[in-house]
């Protein structure tokens, strides 16, 4: 059964630097998302992206989020400048229409 | 008011019992609803979606929408403890083509053998 794949299933980071997280969302889907949770607390939307450009974004996705997709299967979350509060488990899900969502495993990020 | 709202539990049922799981959602222009089953540690899984109101069965598991009070539910028959997760309401708000979900929180399960 197809499935969305996320790298790295677990980063650890520093305050201030950089991090990348990968997803390959199924292959015949269109629509593309990052969700994230914090631990605790609820599924947050982050992102949409359709036909390669955002389609919507949340409060939180300010100038420190970006998103790409730079091949036809990767689909990538940047933080630019990480924050302690950035410390979560991201999703990346994707659907193919109707808004049944699927959703990869998940990346967990630690700011410290 | 919270924009999908669910009983955070702990809902515990018997082995064997039916469990309902419930939610209300504000914006009266949502359009389509969803289940989630997260377990501990673990990515939501899609378990039902529903777009209409009334019943709708797959197995163990009917949705219910009632989209004049605003409510959603899930019931689980014969439950068994591999159920026991946390059960996610989502909702796609309405407008747009993004099919954006709002979740609630959650109720956790725990289905005693």
């Amino acid at each position: 059964e197809p499935e969305v794949t996320q790298t790295p299933s677990h980063q650890v980071t520093q305050m201030g630097q950089e991090v990348i997280l990968r997803c390959v969302p199924i292959s015949n889907h269109l629509y593309f998302y990052w969700y994230r949770q914090i631990l605790g607390q609820k599924v947050e939307f982050l992102v949409s992206f359709y036909n390669n450009e955002i389609s919507e974004k949340s409060e939180i996705f300010d100038d420190q989020f970006s998103v790409e997709r730079p091949d036809g299967s990767n689909f990538t979350l940047k933080i630019r400048s990480t924050k302690l509060e950035d410390s979560a488990m991201y999703f990346c899900a994707s659907s193919r229409s109707a808004g049944e969502l699927f959703f990869g495993e998940g990346s967990r990020l630690t700011v410290l | 008011q919270k924009e999908v709202e669910q009983n955070s539990g702990p809902l515990s049922v018997p082995e064997g019992a039916i469990a309902s799981l419930n939610c209300t959602y504000s914006d009266r222009g949502s359009q389509s609803f969803f289940w989630y089953r997260q377990y501990s540690g673990k990515s939501p899984e899609l378990i039902m979606s529903i777009y209409s109101n009334g019943d709708k069965e797959d197995g163990r598991f009917t949705a219910q929408l009632n989209k004049a009070s605003q409510y959603v539910s899930l019931l689980i028959r014969d439950s068994q403890p591999s159920d026991s997760a946390t059960y996610l309401c989502a909702v796609n708000k309405s407008g747009g083509s993004n099919y954006k979900l709002t979740f609630g929180k959650g109720t956790l399960l725990t289905v005693n053998p």
